[in-house]
């Protein structure tokens, strides 16, 4: 069966400091792969977006980066952290074949100090 | 570029009473639209989802409709429980390419 791992889980930065989160799916191939950002009682953002390796789509301007060095590995990356990123972040993937239900990871409770 | 309304952003309904959750889509092109929920603290997790070429989708107490024309397309939940208390969001996609999200609605059903 299919699994979606994302950590950690929790992590608290300081303003200026680097970031890295990663996902790994396992289970599939060539999934579509996502990070979105939900701020506290908001919304889910999509972030970035990636059909293959190497892909990266970005769908707003922002202090983050993401790659995707292998098939099932998706980092979201900030070289800089502000005060405005923290939030909690998700990762999900989507199956090519079927286009349909989106899976999500267990999310990053982002807090920059 | 591609949107997803979603209204209300707050519901708050007695147990028992019917909750009805409304989204429009702006690509005309999306072709699935899931609906997720999630609980405090949590990840999202499909509850329902409709197709494109469905107008109606029945899942027990939950119920999906779907209009193409006004591509609207909405969450129906009747009988409440308490456990259906959660944050509720409305997605479009074509194909699963790029899913966007509605804001969201937090139910909160009052026993």
């Amino acid at each position: 069966s299919q699994t979606i791992h994302q950590w950690p889980a929790t992590l608290v930065q300081p303003v200026g400091s680097p970031l890295s989160l990663e996902c790994t799916v396992e289970g599939t191939s060539n999934p579509n792969l996502y990070w979105y950002r939900q701020a506290a009682g908001r919304g889910l953002q999509l972030l970035f977006y990636s059909v293959g390796i190497g892909q990266i789509s970005s769908e707003v301007p922002q202090n983050l980066s993401a790659s995707r060095p292998q098939d099932r590995q998706f980092i979201l990356s900030s070289k800089k952290l502000l005060l405005s990123d923290s939030g909690f972040y998700l990762c999900a993937w989507v199956s090519r074949e079927s286009g349909t239900e989106a899976f999500f990871g267990q999310g990053t409770r982002l807090t920059v100090v | 570029g591609e949107n997803v309304e979603q209204h209300p952003s707050t519901l708050s309904v007695q147990e028992g009473d019917s909750a009805v959750i409304k989204c429009t889509y702006s690509d005309s092109a999306s072709n699935y639209f899931p609906w997720y929920k999630q609980e405090l603290g949590k990840r999202p997790q499909l509850i329902i989802d409709i197709r494109s070429n469905v107008g109606e989708k029945k899942d027990q107490r939950i119920a999906v409709t779907l209009n193409k024309t006004a591509k609207h397309f909405s969450l129906h939940i009747t009988e409440t429980q308490p456990e259906d208390s959660a944050v509720y969001f409305c997605a479009a996609s074509k194909g699963g390419f790029k899913t966007i999200f509605g804001a969201g609605t937090r139910l909160f059903v009052k026993a």
